[in-house]
Formats: structure tokens, C-alpha cells, sequence
């Protein structure tokens, strides 16, 4: 069965960073875009950024263009979100999720559970 | 970038009803639309890719229409484990977009 497993949540800073990561396992991960979405407390679902298959193109919302970073290591299976300059409103439950193709913008057909973050002093 | 307003924010009913949500795009989408369900503290689940189109393993009462600006999920016979939150989701753009949810409760 597909796999998404997120980790790297925690409790950080205002003005702090934090790297969070997405294992992913039973199919071929690089043929596949991934995304991450979050939900912030009592909040709907807000798209973050997504990764095209071979990594060469990236997209992000705005509210966190230049602050966000999306990668992947296709040799380990694992897309990351690296996140600098950390707010309040960025607290949520980051979601990783997996396209349905190479292509960055789509639907998302496999999710993980989430890993928390929260920013907070 | 494009707003998806969802309609109604809740809704009540109850089992074996059939309910209705809508999702209207601030712009022409073709169909380029998703529905997903979410429950509390569970990954989200894709229901309906391309507006109208059945992901596999989802039960064939839910079903999708629309196209343009219009779209509707509709959940026949609704069964205990339906009651949840329902977000659409365009991607015609990489600006991609969810509506803002709307939450089925039992009644």
C-alpha cells in the first residue's frame, strides 16, 4: 500500500526555523509530484507548495514564498519542507501529499497523516 | 488567484439521506476540480478527481458534476461514516486552491 509517513513537527520560536520531512514508499517516487498542505487550528486546508517529479520545478503559496523551501531526494524517497522565519499563523498540521503524476499541479491522491507544528514563544 | 467558495458552510442529516454541496470558482476552472474528505485527526481522503470522475475504492454513492464555475458533490444513502468535512480543490493553475470546507454533521 502507499505510504506517506511526515515528521520533523514540533514546538519552535517566532523568527525560528524548522525542516520537516515526508517518507514515502511503495511506488516509483519520482515519477509522482509532491505537495504539502496545512491546517491551521479550527482552519480549512491550505495548499503550501508542491515539487515536480524530477525536482526541477517548484511552486508555493503565497504566504510563505521566500520563507519556504521544497526538495525532494528521490534516491531516498523523501520530499522536505524547509521553513525559515516562522510565524504564529504558520502553526498548523502540515499534510504531505502525492500527485497523481510528474506534473506539479493536480489533485492529490495519497496523503499522510500529518506532523504538527507550532509557533509559539 | 482563484476562490472557491463552498456552500453550505454545515450541514445536518441523516442516515440514508442524500445531501448536496456546492462549490463555485471565482473563474472558470473546466473541470479541473477535486473533492476531498476529512475527518479529525485522519489524512484526507480523495473522493472525486476532474470534477466528475471516481477515485478507486470510493463507494459509488458519492458522485461529482459540474464544469466552468459550478460544481456540486453529491452523497447518496449517506452512511454512518460519511459524517465528515468536505473540501473541493481546484488545479488549473500551480496556484492551486481549497474551498473553505463544509462540515456534515449527524443530525
Amino acid at each position: 500500500e502507499v505510504q506517506l509517513v511526515e515528521s520533523g513537527g514540533g514546538l519552535v520560536q517566532p523568527g525560528g526555523s524548522l525542516r520537516l520531512s515526508c517518507a514515502a514508499s511503495k511506488f516509483t517516487f519520482s515519477k509522482y509530484a509532491m505537495n504539502w498542505v496545512r491546517q491551521a487550528p479550527g482552519k480549512g486546508l491550505e495548499w503550501v507548495s508542491s515539487i515536480s517529479g524530477s525536482g526541477l520545478a517548484t511552486y508555493y503559496a503565497d504566504s510563505v514564498k521566500g520563507r519556504f523551501t521544497i526538495s525532494r531526494d528521490n534516491s531516498k524517497n523523501t520530499v522536505y519542507l524547509q521553513m525559515y522565519s516562522l510565524r504564529v499563523e504558520d502553526t498548523a498540521v502540515y499534510y504531505c501529499a502525492k500527485g497523481p503524476g510528474e506534473i506539479p499541479y493536480y489533485f492529490m491522491d495519497v496523503w499522510g497523516k500529518g506532523t504538527t507544528v507550532t509557533v509559539s514563544s | 488567484a482563484i476562490q472557491l467558495t463552498q456552500s453550505p458552510p454545515s450541514l445536518s442529516a441523516s442516515v440514508g439521506d442524500t445531501v448536496t454541496i456546492t462549490c463555485r470558482a471565482s473563474q472558470a476552472i473546466s473541470s479541473a476540480l477535486a473533492w476531498y474528505q476529512h475527518k479529525p485527526a485522519k489524512a484526507p481522503k480523495l473522493l472525486i478527481y476532474d470534477a466528475s470522475s471516481l477515485e478507486s475504492g470510493v463507494p459509488s454513492r458519492f458522485s461529482g458534476s459540474g464544469s466552468g464555475t459550478d460544481f456540486t458533490l453529491t452523497i447518496s444513502s449517506l452512511q454512518p461514516e460519511d459524517f465528515a468535512t468536505y473540501y473541493c480543490q481546484q488545479f488549473t493553475s500551480y496556484l492551486i486552491t481549497f474551498g473553505q470546507g463544509t462540515r456534515l454533521d449527524i443530525k
